[in-house]
């Protein structure tokens, strides 16, 4: 059973543009929600997380935004740029639990120079 | 600062050999996970192992099985390797009970091809 949903499975954007990811998840007892970056032939990468006791976290171009009542949370990328080019996977986990990430099955996005 | 490496990049078995990939965990980190990732899809937990032990476990058959050894390092090993088993097996390091908990650095992965 997949915990955690994440859609598109793929999407184009101009550079300049907002690329936006989202995730939804099934699990309650989830306490922390990171985004991954990986490029081809590369090991996933932390790009940013939070934690369910915040709405919304920025770090540069990349925000997430999270609804702990819907239990989805969304990954936007402003200004999107070509070397942003990569799959991203959202996950989550439980620290009670170990840690353990249970990974979205990720979305491909590429920006168009 | 050396982050998480892993090895051999590459290798190539056939069905029903038995393979061992390795690990060396991020300076200071004292937890090793193992993922694997098939093509096109999301990394899936294999297993953890904190204080040279499994402390937690995935969805695998006991074909998988791990070590850790008191270098914090660790092995993962495959047995009777089927053609699914071909995939990119990463590896995630951690400190149990670090500020940043639940953060896990990953490696670049090795990718077995089963033939």
């Amino acid at each position: 059973q997949q915990q955690v949903k994440q859609s598109p499975q793929s999407l184009i954007v101009q550079k300049g543009g907002i690329s936006i990811i989202n995730c939804a998840y099934e699990n309650t007892a989830f306490d922390y929600f990171p985004w991954y970056q990986q490029f081809p032939g590369k090991g996933p990468a932390l790009l940013i997380a939070i934690r369910p006791d915040v709405s919304e976290k920025k770090e540069g171009r990349f925000t997430i935004s999270f609804n702990k009542s819907a239990k989805q949370f969304s990954l936007h990328i402003m200004d999107s740029q070509p070397g942003d080019s990569a799959t991203y996977f959202c996950a989550a986990s439980n620290a009670a639990a170990g840690n353990k990430l249970t990974f979205g099955g990720g979305t491909r996005v590429l920006v168009k120079p | 600062d050396a982050g998480v490496t892993q090895s051999p990049t590459h290798l190539i078995k056939t069905r029903g050999q038995q393979v061992t990939l390795r690990c060396s965990p991020k300076s200071g980190h004292d937890t090793v996970s193992w993922y694997q990732q098939a093509l096109g899809q999301g990394p899936q937990f294999i297993f953890q192992y904190y204080e040279e032990e499994e402390r937690q476990r995935g969805n695998f058959p006991d074909r998988f099985s791990g070590h850790q050894f008191p270098n914090y390092s660790s092995e993962l090993n495959v047995n009777a390797l089927l053609l699914g088993d071909s995939a990119l097996y990463l590896c995630a390091s951690s400190l149990v009970g670090g500020s940043n908990t639940g953060e896990l650095f990953f490696g670049e992965g090795s990718r077995l091809t089963v033939l």
